[in-house]
């Protein structure tokens, strides 16, 4: 049975560009959330999916959009890039009454 | 606003130390739920323990044990006897109910505690 699957694992970036993060959920999920985790800091909330809907936000600009299409996997859509959102992009999926299960992360670097 | 104070930067024992990782929360909610993470060097968070709020009951699963306490708003995590495979940034949670208290809304984490476990 995969777990969380994310895609790519690296990415660099330059400041002012667009960038698209994919999330595959464990089998059996339904829900996915996106979190960011800048170095030596504890995961922020950035959003949660469920059924194709956002269902929660965390305090994040209007810059960071996502989606979740109707196969449950999700996409973290990050504009205009800045040098502060470097860091570790972890989606976690999880279905009704389960605890959230995490992938792997990828790390994005803006220069 | 729900907060996670996790005081203990970093700690360092030797293997087979036992070790007790300190968590305070602040949430106005009557109904959450509390989580112990870990996430070794690879990056990955690795789901450890869930308490919720209305079981103050403290438990024992294999080398891990916890201590509830709603009085202080406190969920401390405790390894027994320390390995090397222990090393790794540990990290405390905080989480509202949803849907009724059947489903976790966002998880609210602490700062993380880096623990060191030396041979």
């Amino acid at each position: 049975d995969a777990g969380v699957t994310q895609s790519p694992t690296h990415l660099i970036k330059t400041r002012g560009q667009q960038v698209t993060l994919r999330c595959s959920p464990k089998s059996g999920h339904d829900t996915v959330s996106w979190y960011q985790q800048a170095l030596g800091q504890g995961p922020q909330f950035i959003f949660q999916y469920y059924e194709e809907e956002e269902r929660q936000r965390g305090n994040f600009p209007d810059r960071f959009s996502g989606h979740q299409f109707p196969n449950y996997s999700s996409e973290l859509n990050v504009n205009a890039l800045l040098l502060g959102d470097s860091a570790l992009y972890l989606c976690a999926s999880s279905s009704t009454g389960g605890e959230e299960y995490f992938g792997p992360g990828t790390r994005l670097l803006v220069l | 606003a729900q907060k996670v104070t996790q005081a203990q930067t970093e700690i360092s024992v030797v293997e087979k130390e036992d070790v007790t990782l300190d968590c305070v929360y602040e949430t106005r909610d009557t109904t959450y739920y509390l989580f112990w993470y870990k996430q070794p060097p690879s990056g990955e968070l690795v789901f450890l323990i869930r308490r919720n709020s209305f079981d103050e009951q403290n438990e024992i699963s294999g080398r891990y044990s916890w201590n509830f306490q709603k009085s202080t708003s406190s969920f401390n995590f405790t390894i027994t006897a320390s390995q090397v495979v222990d090393s790794a940034v540990y990290f405390c949670a905080l989480s509202e109910a949803q849907g009724g208290g059947t489903s976790y809304g966002k998880l609210t984490f602490g700062q993380g505690t880096i623990l060191t476990v030396h041979p």
